[in-house]
């Protein structure tokens, strides 16, 4: 069966210290793979979708970056952390570009 | 523009009573359209999926879901809610990528 890996499942970081959230997946090729950002009270803001391998789409223009060294993995990264990076960060994955996402189970990002 | 909404973000309901959880979505076709649950400070879980055929949909946990196209609407209903039911959920719809609504947060009485 398919599952997804996702970590560190917590991270406290100073203002302008850099990141890496890491989510992998297990059971399945060539998923598509998603970054979404949880605010409170503003849902799920999607911020990085792959297709393949090296092939990286960004929705939102910010100073987060993604990248995908490996058919199942995916890094999200920053240089420089901001105070508005904070929040919850979700990995998903899916079979097709058209169908169901499969969620990990999280990691909360605070910056101070 | 594409977009979800759920007009609620906070709903509160004995438990044993029915639920409805409100959603609607604007988009130039018809999308795919889903459910998730999200427990405090865990990922989100699939409830049901519509994409096409009969319009009432069956989910997990007694969770339907009723898809109309007039009324451009996607709502999750539930018989009798559980306090175990109490959690974040959200509507998605899928076109070219996943959008998600704000999240109508469950606060389930005893």
């Amino acid at each position: 069966s398919q599952t997804i890996h996702q970590w560190p499942a917590t991270l406290v970081q100073p203002v302008g210290s850099p990141l890496s959230l890491e989510c992998t997946v297990e059971g399945t090729s060539n998923p598509n793979l998603y970054w979404y950002r949880q605010a409170a009270g503003r849902g799920l803001q999607l911020l990085f979708y792959s297709v393949g391998i090296g092939q990286i789409s960004s929705e939102v223009p910010q100073n987060l970056s993604a990248s995908r060294p490996q058919d199942r993995q995916f890094i999200l990264s920053s240089k420089k952390l901001l105070l508005s990076d904070s929040g919850f960060y979700l990995c998903a994955w899916s079979v097709l570009a058209a169908g169901e996402l499969f969620f990990g189970e999280g990691s909360r990002l605070t910056v101070l | 523009a594409q977009s979800v909404t759920q007009p609620d973000i906070h709903i509160t309901v004995s438990e044993g009573a029915s639920l409805e959880l409100r959603c609607n979505y604007s988009y130039g076709a018809t999308p795919y359209l889903f459910w998730y649950v999200q427990s405090p400070g865990q990922g989100l879980q699939l409830l049901l999926k519509y994409f096409s055929g009969d319009t009432l949909v069956q989910g997990i946990k007694g969770f339907e879901a009723e898809f109309k196209r007039s009324q451009s609407s996607f709502n999750l209903r539930k018989p009798s809610v559980h306090w175990s039911d109490a959690a974040e959920y959200f509507c998605a719809v899928q076109h070219d990528d996943m959008r998600f609504g704000a999240g109508t947060r469950l606060t389930v009485k005893p």
